[in-house]
């Protein structure tokens, strides 16, 4: 069975651009996880899905992050206009259900702005 | 907040044990754990729940401690493959509402011939 897959592995962008990440979870998993994990620190919750519905984006910075997962499989998660600081690596998890299901985490994007 | 784990690193000779803690200032229903090498994704090692149920790992075991909000990870007989992040998830109360995995500050090991 496929893990989680993301896209691209690696991004180098510079400030002010608009950057976006691509992530395919693993088949029949509903819920659906963004993290952000800066060097040396464990993975942040950016926003969760339960389907296509976003249960909670409380820590996702709306000034310049969306995210959407439509038809409840894929999901994009949107950075504009990018700034320095936001460099790091992005992490996309999925469970099958919401709870305290294990999840599996794909490879991530690591996003480099200069 | 985030989880306090201890010690930040630590170096092992292969064949040597290792415990990895984990501490909380919150309630816990359950604690994660995670390994994490250098480039790749963190992977599943085991999860403990509230009750002393636990699912994960052979060769790894754990504890929880619901009063103390504290999980201690064990590594026995250690070998090379172990080396990595650790990383402790606990799953609690989020600030938003609802409930969510909170992520620990991460334990480097590195096991040597």
């Amino acid at each position: 069975e496929a893990g989680v897959v993301q896209s691209p592995r690696y991004k180098i962008i510079e400030k002010k651009q608009p950057v976006a990440f691509w992530c395919n979870p693993i088949s029949g998993h509903n819920t659906l996880y963004w993290y952000r994990q800066n060097l040396g620190q464990g993975p942040e919750l950016l926003i969760r899905y339960e389907n296509e519905e976003a249960v909670d984006d409380s820590q996702l910075p709306k000034d310049r992050f969306s995210a959407e997962r439509l038809k409840g499989v894929d999901s994009t998660l949107k950075i504009q206009p990018a700034e320095l600081g936001d460099s790091a690596v992005y992490l996309c998890a999925s469970s099958s259900r919401q709870g305290q299901e294990t999840q599996y985490f794909g490879p991530g994007t690591r996003l480099l702005v200069l | 907040q985030q989880p306090v784990q201890s010690p930040q690193a630590v170096i092992l000779r292969e064949g040597e044990d290792a415990v990895i803690n984990c501490s909380s200032s919150k309630a816990l229903y359950s604690v994660h754990w995670y390994r994490q090498k250098h480039g790749e994704a963190p992977v599943f090692l085991m999860i403990l729940l509230k009750g002393g149920e636990q699912k994960g790992h052979e060769k790894i075991s754990a504890s929880f401690n619901e009063k103390k909000q504290q999980s201690s990870l064990y590594l026995t007989a250690s070998q090379l493959s172990y080396s990595g992040t650790y990383f402790c998830g606990t799953w609690g109360r989020a600030a938003g509402g609802g409930n969510k995995l909170t992520f620990g500050t991460g334990t480097q090991l590195k096991v040597e011939l």
